[in-house]
C-alpha cells in the first residue's frame, strides 16, 4: 500500500470543527483512502472511506483533494469521545484480502 | 453492523505458560482474519495473517512456533502465545474483512488482549 504522511499530533476544543489532514502524493488511480480510529485501550474502527469524491457519514466527512495527492478528515464538531488515534491508509482496489497496515497516525486530544 | 468480539480483553500469566485469545466474528463469516501486536505508544503491527482451513501467513520476525494460529471456522481465530516471557506483553487486537469489494469493504476489530507476563 503507498505511504501516507500525517502529523503527529493535534488538539480541538470541544465542539469546534477538527480537520485531520493526510498527504499521500505517490496515489495511484486504484487507491481507496480509508480512516480508521484507535480509542485508547480499544481496537481500531472504521471511520470513512473514498476514492474521488468527498464522503460524508454520521461520524464524519472525508474531502479529497482533485488531484488525490492529499485528503482532509473532517469532524464537525468534536467531542471529548473524538480523542483518539486517527489513521490515514490507502488500500488498493486490486488488493484482495490483504491487512490494513498502519502508520503512526494523529494523536488527536480534545479540549473541554 | 458486523461485530467482532475477542476475548479475554485481559490476562496476566506467569512467565513460561501458554495463553490463547479468541477471536470471532459475531454476525460474518470471515475466511481470513489478521492479528496485531501493539507496544505502549507505537502503532498496530502486523504478526500474523489467519486463513480459514490453512496455514497462517506470520510477517517477517514473528515466531510462528510461539504465536500458534488456529483458524478452525468461518467466525474463529485463535492466536495462542505460547511460552509466554515478560516481552511478550502486549496489545493484541484481531480483526476481520467484511465485504466482497474494496468498494465497500471495512475491517472490523476486536477491543483488543492486554497480555501481561509477570
Amino acid at each position: 500500500d503507498a505511504k501516507t504522511t500525517q502529523p503527529n499530533s493535534m488538539e480541538s476544543n470541544e465542539e469546534e470543527p477538527v480537520h485531520l489532514p493526510c498527504n499521500h502524493s505517490t496515489i495511484s488511480g486504484t487507491d481507496y483512502i480509508h480512516w480508521y480510529r484507535q480509542l485508547p485501550s480499544q481496537g481500531p474502527e472504521y471511520v470513512i472511506h473514498g476514492l474521488t469524491s468527498n464522503v460524508n457519514n454520521r461520524m464524519a466527512s472525508l474531502a479529497i483533494a482533485e488531484d488525490r495527492k492529499s485528503s482532509t478528515l473532517i469532524l464537525h464538531r468534536a467531542t471529548l469521545r473524538d480523542a483518539a488515534v486517527y489513521y490515514c491508509i490507502l488500500r488498493d482496489a486490486l488488493s484482495g484480502n490483504t491487512p490494513l497496515v498502519f502508520g503512526k497516525g494523529t494523536r488527536l486530544s480534545v479540549i473541554a | 453492523g458486523a461485530v467482532v468480539s475477542q476475548h479475554p480483553s485481559w490476562v496476566i500469566c506467569k512467565s513460561g505458560t501458554s495463553v490463547k485469545i479468541e477471536c470471532r466474528s459475531l454476525d460474518f463469516q470471515a475466511t481470513t482474519m489478521f492479528w496485531y501486536r501493539q507496544f505502549p505508544k507505537q502503532s498496530l503491527m502486523l504478526m500474523a495473517t489467519s486463513n480459514e482451513g490453512s496455514k497462517a501467513t506470520y510477517e517477517q520476525g514473528v515466531e510462528k512456533d510461539k504465536f500458534l494460529i488456529n483458524h478452525a471456522s468461518l467466525t474463529l481465530s485463535t492466536l495462542t502465545v505460547t511460552s509466554a516471557h515478560p516481552e511478550d506483553s502486549s496489545f493484541y487486537i484481531c480483526s476481520a474483512r467484511w465485504g466482497m469489494m474494496t468498494t465497500n469493504e471495512k475491517l472490523f476489530f476486536g477491543s483488543g488482549t492486554q497480555l501481561s507476563v509477570l
